[in-house]
């Protein structure tokens, strides 16, 4: 079964320093995963995609992940965290496929970034 | 391109009454699934729907149904609602072959 585990609920960071947001995985085969950006009181936001091609995925508003196997991590990061990236991410890694269809996404509980001036 | 929309934004229930969501999927996207995220969770697969036909089905009872109409559009059915059924309810399109999901902006349900 596919699962992910967002491994802090709550980060905060001051703007203009790095930001880290971890993600560990867990899938019986080869998985897509995804980072999901949501702002307060809005729908879910794709940032970036890892479908088994290039292990170090770039994702917009200047986020970028890596897909680690060894390690079964997925690990969202950005070099400088600006004011508006505050708010809620979530790791996602997608489940079964059923027929032609694209499958279930399957979230983690989200980890709330916070950004002090 | 038109993104997915969800109609109605916001929406108050009794205990035991139905509710009708409604979600037009991105343009020339056939496949809709719809998602629940209740407050400070993650969302939750509730079903997906595929060449109008259920493709797929979470951890949710029976009261929860759904249709996918031939334009690809979709409704979530939610017969004696709960209160626990209070949450975000999300629609998402995507299109075949590709994996990635677009989300529209949810409808808020409150059950009293």
């Amino acid at each position: 079964a596919q699962s992910v585990t967002q491994l802090d609920s709550h980060v905060s960071v001051s703007e203009g320093t790095p930001v880290l947001l971890r993600c560990n995985y867990s899938s019986s085969y080869s998985p897509s995963l995804f980072w999901y950006v949501q702002h307060p009181n809005k729908g879910l936001q794709l940032l970036l995609k890892y479908t088994s091609a290039a292990t170090l995925v770039k994702g917009i508003n200047g986020f970028e992940a890596e897909f680690k196997k060894s390690e079964t991590s997925f690990h969202l990061t950005k070099p400088s965290a600006h004011m508006s990236d505050a708010a809620e991410y979530f790791c996602v890694v997608r489940g079964m496929n059923y027929g032609g269809s694209q499958g279930n996404l399957i979230f983690g509980k989200g980890t709330k970034l916070s950004v002090k001036p | 391109e038109t993104g997915v929309t969800q109609s109605p934004t916001h929406l108050i229930k009794t205990r035991g009454q139905q509710v009708t969501l409604r979600c037009s999927s991105q343009s020339g996207h056939n496949t809709v699934s719809w998602y629940q995220q209740a407050l400070g969770q993650g969302p939750q697969f509730i079903f997906q729907y595929y060449r109008e036909e259920e493709n797929g089905r979470g951890n949710f009872p029976p009261r929860f149904s759904g249709l996918q109409f031939p334009n690809y559009s979709s409704e979530l059915n939610v017969n004696a609602l709960e209160l626990d059924d209070s949450a975000l309810y999300l629609c998402a399109s995507s299109l075949a072959g590709v994996y990635e999901q677009y989300f529209g902006p949810g409808t808020r349900l409150t059950v009293t």
